[in-house]
């Protein structure tokens, strides 16, 4: 099976821009997660989808909001870019019931 | 009570040595305890990963020890090689709506194992 992918992999934005990752899961995989990535806070967990609704949230602002389709891929969007945003944006998959999370290779972020 | 305290931040071993990595919890909902191994430019690898009511779990030269009434527990890598040096987390989750889908992570040890 392939592995969980995320798109872009690399992305520079400028303050106040917006911007938007994808994230496919592994096959038959229906639950996502996002976490954020930093040098200073570590790995923090951003929100969970399933089935296409948000099961879960972190304690994030609400600059940060995502979706998942049908399909079970899902976007993490982010709004009015600050420097503090730039991180390693990183998404898991787990099938359902199971707790065991797979990660992508992330989306590096850097606001400018 | 959501934090996973890791430590030490960083650990330097010889090669053929026993680098061991201890994390602590205060959440007692808490019932899956994984731990993730990551490279430069990679996302986290899944390693290994226990529940409260197994005492130990080995998978290759990865063991996990588990003390559930000082609710710690520990990745040890037996014969360590240059190749693991990465950076290594543990992770804790619990099951029920407060916690689908969601680990919270420890800080992060970054292992440096020399030839």
């Amino acid at each position: 099976k392939a592995g969980v992918t995320q798109t872009p992999r690399y992305l520079i934005k400028t303050r106040g821009q917006q911007v938007t990752l994808s994230c496919s899961p592994i096959s038959g995989h229906r639950s996502v997660s996002w976490y954020q990535q930093t040098p200073g806070q570590g790995l923090q967990f951003l929100f969970e989808y399933f089935s296409e609704t948000q099961r879960n949230k972190g304690n994030f602002p609400g600059r940060f909001s995502g979706r998942q389709f049908s399909n079970s891929r899902s976007e993490m969007n982010v709004s009015t870019l600050e420097l503090g945003d730039s991180a390693l944006y990183l998404c898991a998959s787990s099938s359902t019931g199971i707790q065991t999370q797979y990660f992508g290779p992330g989306t590096r972020l850097l606001v400018l | 009570q959501q934090q996973v305290k890791q430590s030490p931040q960083s650990l330097i071993v010889q090669k053929g040595g026993i680098p061991i990595i201890n994390c602590a919890y205060e959440n007692t909902a808490f019932d899956y305890f994984p731990w993730y191994q990551q490279f430069p430019g990679k996302g986290p690898a899944l390693l290994i990963a226990i529940r409260p009511d197994v005492s130990e779990k080995k998978e290759g030269r990865f063991t996990i020890s588990f003390n559930k009434s000082a609710k710690q527990f520990s990745l040890h890598i037996m014969d360590s090689q240059p190749g693991d040096s990465a950076t290594y987390f543990c992770a804790a989750s619990g099951e029920g709506s407060s916690n689908t889908g969601k680990l919270i992570f420890g800080q992060g040890t970054t292992l440096q194992v020399k030839p």
